[in-house]
């Protein structure tokens, strides 16, 4: 396996279920990122973790918890969500989390839709 | 609020036609841009990161240029091809965050 992987790519959940999503890189890097793409908006940094320490939280709901238990693995736990939070979740990796010299590498996303 | 623009917002172009689009960023605090190509259903691929005023960079047939005192990049694809056919992002990176432009969406029929 290479790059970043994430599951699972698609996902349907009612406001009150509790959910989570995955991704896994084999890519060596320190630093890993979960962005949000709703409909007609721009890619949204949610969460920065370098080195496992968050090092960013862009003013994102609490009902979105994220984990990241190694370099290699960060997890996005959902509760409670709302139907306006139905988008494209993205995970990134990269080396470290300079973004100055440091591309993004993607995974492919996980479609989430609110009922 | 920090904005990074790009235009057009699509583009649609013949096979072996160059083409050319924008993104736009604040002048100030800058660090980085970036540049992606986003395929439908596949994840965004990095094409460049730059640094320096007056750097170009080349891939293949893709170019870009940055004017970091102005505020803006351009991104040549000489000679289109059907598989360019994606969005285009760029990245403003400013001190610690990195914003994204809404894409140039490209199309190249054959």
């Amino acid at each position: 396996e290479t790059g970043v992987t994430q599951t699972p790519r698609h996902l349907v959940m009612g406001m009150t279920n509790k959910k989570s999503l995955k991704c896994e890189q084999h890519l060596g890097h320190n630093a890993m990122y979960w962005y949000k793409q709703s409909a007609k908006k721009p890619l949204e940094l949610m969460f920065v973790y370098n080195f496992k320490e968050q090092t960013e939280n862009n003013s994102v709901p609490s009902r979105f918890s994220p984990e990241c238990p190694n370099s290699s693995h960060l997890f996005l736990h959902l509760h409670t969500l709302q139907p306006e939070d139905s988008a494209l979740y993205l995970c990134a990796s990269s080396y470290t989390g300079d973004f100055s010299n440091q591309p993004q590498h993607f995974g492919d996303g996980t479609r989430l839709s609110i009922l | 609020i920090l904005n990074v623009e790009q235009s057009p917002q699509s583009l649609h172009v013949q096979e072996g036609d160059s083409t050319n689009f924008t993104c736009s960023f604040p002048s100030s605090n800058f660090y980085a841009l970036h540049w992606y190509r986003w395929e439908t259903a596949k994840s965004p691929e990095a094409l460049f990161v730059m640094t320096l005023n007056g750097d170009e960079k080349k891939k293949g047939r893709i170019s870009a240029t940055l004017n970091t005192k102005e505020g803006y990049s351009y991104l040549y694809i000489k000679g289109s091809q059907p598989e360019d056919s994606a969005t285009y992002l760029c990245a403003f990176h400013n001190t610690d965050k990195l914003i994204f432009g809404t894409g140039t969406r490209l199309q190249v029929f054959p």
